[in-house]
């Protein structure tokens, strides 16, 4: 499949180290927040989200971090494993009928 | 279950020509959405689908771009004489629920190419 990013930022982990990859976002009026995970020739993933009226959510290994005050969102992996290695993006969405928007994403790597 | 399905899977249009690019989106999902993502680039919303209404095509770069959903289900997107910047991958995604706060379910992309 194609490259979904050739020119990202990147980070890379070694298997079974925690990553955190971080997001700014730019609207203060956002108040639904999503991290995506994307492979090389596959459309965006859900991962996990969060809304505005919270600052942490929890999942399977994922962890997002919202603060609101500095317009940052964090998404922290535990223990991440070969089949984590992707994009990752964060969107936001401004709270009444308006559209997700994309931040660039990053390149997460993963070292066995 | 199925996915949202997107065809063709790639395409190659010499600048000029038009293209039709086809989802499917999961059985019984209510929103339909269109993305255009550059190389190295987010998602880039262009329009949006409740059932048949399109609801928001605040997106669409320009008027050669079209999507239509006659039915309520299957969508396409139609570029009209493509240029070499429509070169990028045209993203479908579907959500059960009305509005757009439901989780969307991508496709794989259609990865367009104008030479």
């Amino acid at each position: 499949g194609e490259s979904v990013g050739l020119h990202l930022p990147t980070l890379s982990v070694q298997e079974g180290d925690n990553s955190i990859i971080n997001c700014a976002y730019s609207n203060s009026a956002s108040d639904y927040f999503i991290w995506y995970k994307q492979e090389s020739g596959k459309g965006p993933q859900f991962i996990i989200d969060i809304r505005s009226n919270m600052d942490k959510r929890q999942g399977q290994r994922v962890t997002v971090l919202l603060n609101k005050t500095v317009k940052h969102l964090s998404l922290q992996i535990a223990a991440t494993q070969p089949g984590d290695s992707a994009v990752y993006f964060c969107a936001e969405k401004p709270s009444g009928n308006t559209p997700l928007v994309f931040g660039k994403g990053t390149r997460l790597s993963v070292i066995a | 279950g199925a996915g949202v399905s997107q065809s063709p899977r790639y395409k190659v249009a010499k600048r000029g020509q038009d293209v039709a690019l086809r989802c499917d989106p999961i059985s019984g999902h209510v929103s339909l959405f269109w993305y255009q993502q550059a190389l190295g680039q987010g998602p880039e919303f262009l329009t949006y689908f409740q059932n048949e209404a399109q609801l928001d095509k605040s997106g669409l770069p320009s008027d050669r771009f079209f999507a239509e959903r006659p039915e309520g289900s299957v969508s396409t997107l139609k570029i009209q004489r493509t240029q070499q910047e429509d070169s990028a991958v045209y993203l479908c995604a579907s959500s059960f629920i009305g509005g757009d706060g439901g989780e969307q379910y991508f496709g794989p992309g259609t990865r367009l190419t104008v030479t």
